[in-house]
């Protein structure tokens, strides 16, 4: 049972056009949420979260936005570069008392043309 | 210090090999954690420590075999390993606590070290 989906593999913008990228969970309990970039062997790299008692938060050219009754998150990169081309991995936490189960979708690949 | 440094950063072994991957953080998170990741695939969790002991054990075989000696260090030791268990294996670590959490929190993961089993 897929907890958090991606159901775009890939995703071609042009450079300096927004790019969008979506995410839906099927777990209400989830209370964050997480957005990594990762390069091709190397770690992911953490880029944005949002608490599940917010609906909005952005930091620079990054914004996620958060629909709770929908089930539905998006990251949304304005404008979009040539080094944002990375695979993006939505991620949902669930809180355990003392560590957080992390669990992500299966990524999306953004190709940011030139 | 905002890192998670794994070592080695390549690794090859016989599947009949005794190895250990390493990780260690100092940015006083008393949650760790190891993921596997195979190409084109999200990372998967293997184990969480919270507080140096373990708390999750995803039904990971026994040829793998996690320790943390300490609230700074994680260790994963490999034995027996088979062809299928080549993958990029990643450490993370947290915070223990949803208390005064940063605006943007997550999950830091370390570069991971890139397996390969033959």
């Amino acid at each position: 049972d897929q907890q958090v989906k991606q159901n775009s593999p890939s995703l071609s913008v042009q450079e300096g056009r927004i790019s969008i990228l979506n995410c839906d969970y099927t777990n209400s309990m989830f209370d964050y949420f997480l957005w990594y970039k990762k390069y091709p062997a190397e770690g992911p790299t953490f880029l944005i979260s949002i608490s599940s008692i917010k609906d909005k938060n952005e930091d620079g050219r990054f914004t996620v936005f958060l629909n709770k009754s929908a089930k539905h998150l998006s990251l949304h990169i304005v404008p979009s570069q040539p080094g944002d081309s990375a695979v993006y991995f939505c991620a949902a936490s669930l809180f355990k008392t003392s560590y957080d189960k992390v669990i992500f979708g299966p990524g999306t690949s953004l190709s940011v043309i030139p | 210090d905002t890192e998670v440094t794994q070592t080695p950063k390549h690794l090859v072994m016989g599947m009949t090999n005794k190895k250990s991957l390493k990780c260690e953080q100092h940015m006083g998170h008393r949650a760790m954690y190891w993921y596997k990741q195979k190409a084109k695939k999200p990372p998967e969790l293997m184990f969480v420590y919270s507080y140096e002991k373990l708390s999750i054990n995803e039904s990971v075989p026994s040829r793998f075999s996690p320790e943390c000696p300490n609230s700074s260090l994680l260790n994963l030791h490999l034995h027996a390993l088979q062809p299928e268990d080549s993958a990029l294996y990643l450490c993370a670590s947290s915070h223990i606590s949803r208390a005064f959490l940063p605006t943007n929190y997550g999950y830091t993961f370390g570069s991971g070290t890139r397996l390969t089993v033959v």
